[in-house]
């Protein structure tokens, strides 16, 4: 059963470039989280959908930042312009269940994305 | 804003010894969850704990919930270098986000 899939693994660009993200949630999971992983700041939740709809985008950063989900199998996550301050590890995590207390995170292998 | 500290920060200890993660916050979560994260892939469930008190063991590994809910702790026994990797703890807040803590590096030399 293949898990969650994001592509591409690396990125390297240069500032004021468009980055865009991809992921491919776990077929038959209804939540799908971005998460950005850092030294500094760990992992912070960026935004998450339920069924394909934004539930809560306030951890994205700025306007810069856009996410969408246009159908259940496939999300981005889009950067325009990039800086360097976006250097970072970019997950895609999904969810059957968000289940207010149980419910378990699969996470993707990550977008490693620098911007020089 | 809710916030979960972990400490320690790093720890490198010799294969065999005994070790403690803790997960501390000023705020209630309605559980909480221990992930683990190996160099160059994504965090992996390890378990969740919801109940307040609950202790919960994973072969050498024991987690137990703060009798308030707003703490935990990963004790590892007998560690071995396998073990080495980022030990995430997560909370679920009210509001049903996963918020996690900065994480906890910990390297077993054999």
């Amino acid at each position: 059963d293949a898990g969650v899939i994001q592509s591409p693994r690396h990125e390297v660009t240069e500032m004021g470039q468009e980055v865009t993200l991809r992921c491919k949630p776990i077929s038959g999971h209804d939540y799908l989280f971005w998460y950005r992983q850092t030294m500094m700041r760990g992992l912070e939740l960026l935004i998450y959908f339920n069924n394909n709809v934004p539930i809560d985008d306030s951890g994205m950063p700025e306007d810069r930042f856009s996410a969408k989900m246009p159908n259940a199998s496939f999300s981005t996550l889009k950067i325009q312009p990039s800086e360097p301050r976006d250097s970072a590890v970019y997950f895609c995590a999904s969810s059957l269940d968000r289940g207010l207390n149980t419910g378990e995170l699969f996470f993707g292998e990550g977008s490693r994305l620098t911007v020089l | 804003t809710q916030l979960l500290e972990q400490s320690p920060q790093f720890l490198s200890i010799q294969e065999g010894e005994n070790l403690t993660v803790y997960c501390n916050s000023s705020s209630v979560f309605s559980s909480l969850q221990w992930y683990r994260q190996e160099p160059g892939e994504g965090p992996v469930l390890l378990v969740t704990v919801v109940t307040g008190g609950e202790v919960k063991k994973l072969k050498r590994l024991t987690f137990q919930f703060g009798d308030a809910r707003k703490d935990s702790s990963l004790h590892i026994t007998a560690a071995q270098p396998g073990d080495t990797g980022l030990y995430l703890c997560a909370g679920r807040s009210n509001t049903g986000k996963l918020i996690f803590g900065q994480g906890t590096t910990l390297q077993v030399k054999p």
